[in-house]
C-alpha cells in the first residue's frame, strides 16, 4: 500500500512480484531524468536514466517510462527481489541557463520486498 | 577501490564548533557536488564545482564554505554549527557539468552523518 504526508510513500511487495514506483516532476523544461536507489546507510546509486526525447527505456529488470504530457515518471522493477528493498528517488534536470548539472530530487519512495 | 569517498563517516559535535568534511573522487571527473539529506530523506543540492570553479551555489548560509584544492577533491567547511545542520551530507561527482545534450550521471559517496548537539 501507499501512504503520504509526513512520511515517505511506501510500497510493499512480495518477492517475485513486479513493482511500479511513480514520480511526478515539476519542471516542464526538464529534459533529463534519473532514478536512484538508496539503501540504508549508503549513498544514492544510479539505476537508469532517460532523456526527454524518449518515452521508455529498459535496463536489466528495470524499465523507466516518461510521460511528458502529465509530467510523470515511473520505474518498473520486474521480479522484485529482497535486495531491491531501498528508498527510490527520481531526479530531474535540464540543460538550460546556469542550471546544468543541478539535479532536483523527488520525495523518495520506500520499497519493501517480503520474501 | 571506492570511487567517491568521504571522511569522516560520522561526526558528532557541539553547537558553535567549526568542522570540515572531506571528499575525494578517483573517477577522473571534472565536476563535484555537495548535497544535504534531511531527516525526511529529502536530498537537496548545496554546491557544485567544475575544475575547481564554483558553478552552483544554492541558497545556503554563508557558514558553509566549499573548497576545491584540485578537481579530485571538494571539501566542505562549516562554521558555527547549529542544531539544524544535523543531516547526512553527500558528495557526488560527474564527468562533466551537464551541457546541453550531454547530461552526466552523478555518482554519490557514502555520506557523512553529522549530528550537532
Amino acid at each position: 500500500g501507499e501512504s503520504v504526508g509526513l512520511h515517505l510513500p511506501t510500497l510493499s511487495v512480495q518477492e517475485g512480484d513486479n513493482s511500479i514506483i511513480n514520480c511526478a516532476y515539476s519542471n516542464s523544461a526538464s529534459d533529463y531524468f534519473i532514478w536512484y536507489k538508496q539503501e540504508s546507510g549508503k549513498g544514492p546509486q544510479f539505476i537508469i536514466d532517460i532523456r526527454s526525447n524518449m518515452d521508455k527505456r529498459q535496463g536489466q529488470r528495470v524499465t523507466v517510462l516518461l510521460n511528458k504530457t502529465v509530467k510523470h515518471l515511473s520505474l518498473q522493477i520486474a521480479a522484485t527481489q529482497p535486495g531491491d528493498s531501498a528508498v527510490y528517488f527520481c531526479a530531474e534536470t535540464y540543460a538550460g541557463g546556469t542550471s546544468y548539472g543541478k539535479l532536483t530530487f523527488g520525495q523518495g519512495t520506500i520499497l519493501t520486498v517480503h520474501p | 577501490d571506492t570511487a567517491v569517498s568521504q571522511t569522516p563517516k560520522y561526526l558528532v559535535t557541539q553547537m558553535g564548533n567549526d568542522k570540515s568534511i572531506k571528499c575525494e573522487q578517483n573517477l577522473g571527473h571534472d565536476t563535484m557536488y555537495w548535497y544535504k539529506q534531511d531527516s525526511k530523506k529529502f536530498l537537496k543540492i548545496m554546491f557544485s564545482y567544475n575544475n575547481k570553479e564554483l558553478i552552483i551555489n544554492e541558497t545556503v548560509p554563508n557558514r558553509f564554505s566549499p573548497k576545491s584544492p584540485d578537481k579530485a577533491h571538494l571539501n566542505l567547511h562549516i562554521n558555527s554549527l547549529e542544531l539544524g545542520d544535523s543531516a547526512v551530507y553527500f558528495c557526488a561527482s560527474s564527468q562533466d557539468k551537464g551541457l546541453a545534450g550531454a547530461q552526466e550521471t552523478q555518482y554519490f559517496g557514502p555520506g557523512t552523518r553529522l549530528l550537532v548537539l
